[in-house]
């Protein structure tokens, strides 16, 4: 089955210390996205690719980091610099690579971060 | 900037009572408004896709309309397996970016 998929599927992290959130799709997307989710908030775009090897900032990129080496792969790097990284974190794919494209974005099951 | 506007935040509907849930947006250019169910601890599952103003689409017990300003998404004889937090979001001229409202959480009761 196509799809996306996200791991781990609970994550902790202890002050200090970078973590790194998976995210792979086989549906040969050519963006993918990476979204925080907060209680009584909105999703928030952290980054996006549209293509392998670029990427762009979000709204709220500060702390984070990310590549994209391979079209199936767009991993999240929380760093120590994010004071608050408690929060679901959502990976998403679309079709086509213009920034006019009007295909939906398709979601993994996310991962949720804790602090120690 | 793009807004999202959902209401209610919260709907709590017996089983057969059918309701309507509202999504408002301002955006420059509206590329496509989007609608999805989120059940928790899972990510959005995609529902619909309007484009332009007096658009609809269907989906079982599931309607959405369009108009220039909001979007409603209606609920005919809903069942409790139709509970969940449904989101709106609005893609705009400016790009491939997605903005998102809070989101609605139903319930419906049996």
């Amino acid at each position: 089955d196509g799809g996306i998929t996200q791991s781990p599927k609970y994550l902790f992290r202890k002050e200090g210390q970078n973590v790194t959130l998976s995210c792979e799709q086989n549906l040969n997307h050519d963006a993918m996205y990476w979204y925080r989710q907060d209680p009584g908030q909105g999703l928030r775009l952290i980054y996006y690719s549209q293509i392998v090897n670029d990427f762009q900032k979000g709204d709220i990129a500060e702390g984070y980091s990310v590549s994209r080496e391979k079209k199936e792969s767009f991993p999240l790097t929380v760093t120590s610099a994010q004071k608050n990284p408690t929060a679901f974190y959502l990976c998403a794919s679309s079709e086509g690579q213009r920034d006019y494209s009007n295909q939906p974005q398709h979601f993994g099951d996310g991962t949720r971060l804790s602090i120690l | 900037e793009d807004q999202v506007t959902q209401s209610p935040e919260a709907l709590r509907l017996q089983e057969g009572e059918s309701s309507s849930l509202n999504c408002s947006y301002t955006v420059s250019g509206l590329r496509g408004l989007f609608w999805y169910r989120q059940d928790p601890g899972k990510g959005p599952e995609f529902l619909f896709t309007l484009y332009s103003a007096g658009e609809e689409k269907e989906k079982e017990r599931l309607k959405a309309t369009l108009t220039k300003k909001e979007s409603f998404l209606h609920i005919t004889a809903p069942k409790p397996e139709d509970s969940a937090t449904y989101l709106c979001a609005v893609r705009g001229a400016g790009g491939s970016k997605l903005t998102f409202g809070k989101g609605i959480t139903l319930s419906v009761r049996p």
